[in-house]
């Protein structure tokens, strides 16, 4: 498809549990962006890729939150011992290289946390 | 803390008239500031931006103000359709050291409602 791609749309797990949230980022795309939008809240920057390497983590609210791009395309969000704040959108971005402030969007994974 | 705020949550405006979206910020160092429409179950699309070297920018019926000494930015919407009816959200970022514009700080959104 032409734009960016969340799998799945939405996903309901237990507490403790672990899961994994996936982008398809749009071809040519380098930079790729994760956030979280609580309810009622604006989205809130989680971590950034630059190719496969992430240049920006500083959002990752705790060593639970991990996520990898190794090869520099698909990326994998993965939450550990999932609690019930972890409850949000998932939203995942991508932009060309320079221009990550007209990011496109994918449609987001709503994670809830039971 | 809260460095990009959206006060009003909602808004609510006649078709044809002017709509108008503000937005504050803290952080002095951001310098680049974007405007994001969302419709329900869909991610934020780009509607328009400014740097801060600039006051002003157009793009059809839309329209962004920045007043840095004020912190304030503003997008107008000119004339609202009912179509515009969605979720805006400001944001912002800070070109550190020239690395990226990688990270945006969002506002919280407000519900723009436009009746036919």
């Amino acid at each position: 498809g032409a734009g960016v791609s969340q799998t799945p749309s939405n996903k309901v797990t237990e507490k403790g549990k672990y899961v994994e949230l996936r982008c398809d980022p749009i071809s040519g795309h380098t930079a790729l962006y994760w956030y979280r939008q609580s309810l009622g809240q604006g989205p809130e920057f989680l971590i950034y890729f630059q190719g496969t390497g992430a240049a920006d983590d500083s959002g990752l609210p705790n060593d639970r939150f991990f996520a990898v791009r190794p090869e520099g395309s698909v990326s994998t969000l993965k939450i550990q011992r999932t609690e019930r704040g972890d409850s949000a959108v998932y939203l995942c971005a991508s932009s060309l290289r320079g221009r990550a402030g007209e990011a496109f969007f994918g449609q987001g994974t709503r994670l809830t946390v039971v | 803390d809260q460095q990009v705020k959206q006060n009003s949550p909602s808004l609510s405006v006649q078709e044809g008239r002017i709509s108008i979206l503000n937005c504050d910020y803290t952080n002095s160092m951001f310098d680049y500031f974007l405007w994001y429409k969302k419709y329900p179950a869909e991610g934020p699309t780009f509607l328009i931006s400014i740097s801060s070297i600039k006051d002003k920018n157009e793009d059809g019926r839309f329209t962004v103000f920045l007043n840095k000494s004020a912190k304030h930015l503003s997008l107008h919407i000119v004339p609202s359709q009912p179509g515009d009816s969605a979720v805006y959200f400001c944001a912002a970022s800070a070109n550190a050291g020239g690395t990226s514009y990688g990270k945006l700080t969002f506002g919280q959104g407000t519900i723009l409602t436009v009746h036919p």
